[in-house]
């Protein structure tokens, strides 16, 4: 158990739809990453936030936004859902900050858009 | 630049031997590689590190080698177990900017 919970675990919608995925860090971790995994596009970042404030983009598409809360919680959230955004989603905490270093990955949000 | 390249896609090995995943990257600002260990249904898991200024590090049965000057990086595994039987997944970073960058993954096999 990394310590970094992610909520709900399986989530199926439609396409068009609107989700919104939930992480609570380590912890103490300030940072906290979101991943998408997809069998054709593997890991790939998509975000980072620090103490409340967006750090990096990666390829996380315009339809996709993303928050961390007072309480160092993140959410991650999805609109205009299309099949090809169907993929396991994991967010990782970090001890170090800005300074990255070893992250912590969730269990994962599977998305199946239907 | 960018990209981290990872082979081979999948490694079948018996039990009590050892298993290599190769890594190899072209960013030579990376300065952080770690490896994880993904099972089914599980989010990965961090195996073990390195920094570039050291060319290998060993923790129980795992071991990371890196070649700098060749910028690749491997992880071996001694005595595999079936228990060992996941995917791995090599990734690079520069350590102030966070993101890791991930190779495709191996799916190992750990044949009893």
């Amino acid at each position: 158990d990394s310590g970094v919970t992610q909520t709900p675990k399986h989530l199926i919608t439609a396409t068009g739809q609107r989700v919104t995925l939930r992480c609570s860090p380590r912890s103490g971790d300030l940072s906290v990453y979101w991943y998408q995994q997809s069998l054709d596009q593997g890991l790939q970042f998509l975000i980072h936030y620090y103490n409340g404030e967006e750090r990096a983009k990666g390829n996380i598409l315009e339809r996709f936004s993303a928050q961390q809360f007072p309480d160092l919680h993140s959410e991650l959230n999805l609109s205009s859902l299309e099949l090809g955004d169907s993929a396991l989603y994991f967010c990782a905490s970090s001890a170090q900050g800005l300074t990255g270093g070893e992250q912590y990955f969730g269990p994962g949000t599977r998305l199946t858009v239907t | 630049q960018q990209q981290v390249k990872q082979s081979p896609q999948s490694l079948i090995v018996q039990k009590g031997g050892i298993s290599i995943i190769n890594c190899a990257y072209e960013n030579t600002a990376f300065d952080y590689f770690p490896w994880y260990q993904q099972f089914p249904g599980k989010g990965p898991a961090l195996l073990i590190a390195i920094r570039p200024d050291v060319s290998e590090k060993k923790e129980g049965r795992f071991t990371i080698s890196f070649n700098k000057s060749a910028k690749q990086f491997s992880l071996h595994i001694m005595d595999s177990q079936p228990g060992d039987s996941a995917t791995y997944f090599c990734a690079a970073s520069i350590v102030i900017e966070g993101k890791l960058i991930f190779g495709q993954g191996t799916t190992l096999q750990v044949k009893p």
